[in-house]
């Protein structure tokens, strides 16, 4: 099946800092990714939808400021959380859907901790 | 805007138990629902997906049955095995492909 990697796994950083998280497609191609953000015996929430080559489309109370979504190819979608806080730390996941194709595939997640 | 329920929250259960997990969602007008399995840390697998037009999908041990009429899924395991333990969500699909989930069922199947 199609494979969706994301980078890094897991990261801590200082509080006031930016991270930037990797989403890929490996062996397909994705005019649109999806952001997710899960909190500890949460289910997952839709953050924002990237769109390759335009703006992404964030859900209603994500700050598109803070949550920067580049979608700069057709395998490649980057998360930026900037001046990250505490209360940013989650488990932030997405999904790529095949072109024309609705079933959507999730990457690993990446597990962000922001002391 | 559409909301969707998971119950119980948590399971417990000993091996070899068959079991139902519930779904519900609030809005009918859905593309598809779809069956994902969590453990603790990783990210999602997908078990099962229905489509609007369909009633039910079957895999291995696992049954789901979908009314979208009533709002509701059903997720069956059959002769559950302590390799069944993790988080299972349910997750609708609206018609601009956007996946709303709900809050899950943690499931312990105890040898």
């Amino acid at each position: 099946g199609a494979v969706v990697s994301q980078h890094p796994s897991r990261v801590i950083c200082k509080s006031g800092t930016s991270v930037k998280i990797e989403c890929r497609s490996l062996d397909f191609q994705a005019t649109t990714m999806f952001w997710y953000r899960q909190f500890p015996k949460q289910s997952l929430m839709l953050m924002a939808t990237s769109n390759e080559g335009s703006k992404a489309t964030y859900e209603q109370g994500v700050e598109k400021d803070k949550f920067l979504i580049n979608h700069a190819s057709l395998t490649l979608s980057t998360l930026t959380v900037t001046s990250a806080h505490p209360e940013d730390s989650s488990f932030y996941i997405c999904s790529a859907p095949p072109a024309g194709g609705e079933t959507q595939y999730f990457g690993p997640g990446t597990r962000l901790l922001v002391l | 805007k559409q909301e969707v329920t998971q119950i119980p929250a948590a399971l417990s259960v000993p091996e070899g138990e068959n079991l139902v997990l519930n779904c519900s969602f609030t809005d009918s007008a859905i593309y598809n629902l779809q069956w994902f399995r969590q453990d603790p840390g990783k990210g999602l697998t997908s078990l099962l997906l229905i489509q609007s037009s369909q009633r039910e999908q079957t895999s291995g041990r696992l049954n789901a049955s979908l009314d979208k009429s009533s709002g509701r899924s059903t997720l069956y395991i059959a002769a559950s095995q302590p390799g069944d333990s993790a988080t299972y969500l349910c997750a609708v699909m609206d018609s601009s492909y956007k996946l709303i989930f709900g809050s899950g069922t943690r499931l312990l199947v105890r040898p």
